[in-house]
């Protein structure tokens, strides 16, 4: 079962560069999440998308941009990358109300 | 504003003695509640979760929880931990019309030896 599957696992950029964190699930659930995790102050929400062709604003989507692309794919876009954006991002994925989120590998990203 | 509160940013215990974390909530109403584990590198794990009924909830790795309403608390615990436990431990909690989950900070957990 592979569950929630990002990639890279790993990345560098410079600053002013872009890239796109991918995030797949095979599970069938409606409801994706982006999350980044920082020291201190746990997991933080970055943009989700209840259901297909929907996308939301979580509490820091300042300098993202998401794309729901079918049921099963929801990807993060850096258009500028800043190094206020080094983290570890998280993706998730839920099945619907109530139900637990499950959560992704994790991207460790590193922008200098 | 609804938050999930931990506040416990590390905590040190022996191998073979017990646990507890805190969780609490600041919600309108009971939300569903959550406890994940991370291990380094890692990401999150559920461990158990609370919907209503039984405020007594069990989990995987011996783990359990308690639902407190009148403390808008839910606290993990286990009778005796080990060196594998240590992780960083995060609650998180649901409600309202997205039922959008929202974590605690986490809570380090070293085991000593």
């Amino acid at each position: 079962n592979a569950g929630v599957t990002q990639t890279p696992k790993f990345q560098v950029l410079k600053t002013g560069q872009s890239m796109t964190l991918q995030c797949a699930q095979d599970m069938n659930h409606n409801s994706m999440y982006w999350y980044r995790q920082d020291p201190g102050m746990g997991l933080r929400l970055i943009y989700y998308s209840a259901s297909e062709g929907t996308t939301d604003k979580g509490e820091v989507p300042n300098g993202y941009n998401v794309s729901r692309l079918n049921k099963r794919e929801f990807s993060l876009r850096l258009e500028s990358a800043a190094p206020s954006q080094t983290s570890v991002y998280f993706c998730a994925s839920r099945e619907g109300q109530g139900s637990e989120a499950f959560f992704g590998q994790g991207t460790r990203l590193t922008v200098v | 504003a609804q938050s999930v509160t931990q506040p416990d940013i590390h905590i040190t215990v022996s191998e073979g003695a017990s646990l507890e974390l805190r969780c609490n909530y600041s919600y309108g109403a009971t939300p569903y509640l959550f406890w994940y584990v991370q291990s380094p590198g890692q990401g999150l794990q559920l461990l158990l979760k609370y919907f209503s009924g039984d405020t007594l909830v069990q989990g995987i790795k011996g783990f359990e929880a308690e639902f407190k309403r009148s403390q808008s608390s839910f606290n993990l615990r286990k009778p005796s931990v080990h060196w594998s436990d240590a992780a960083e431990y995060f609650c998180a909690a649901a409600s309202g019309g997205s039922y959008i989950p929202t974590f605690g900070r986490g809570t380090s957990l070293i085991v000593h030896p």
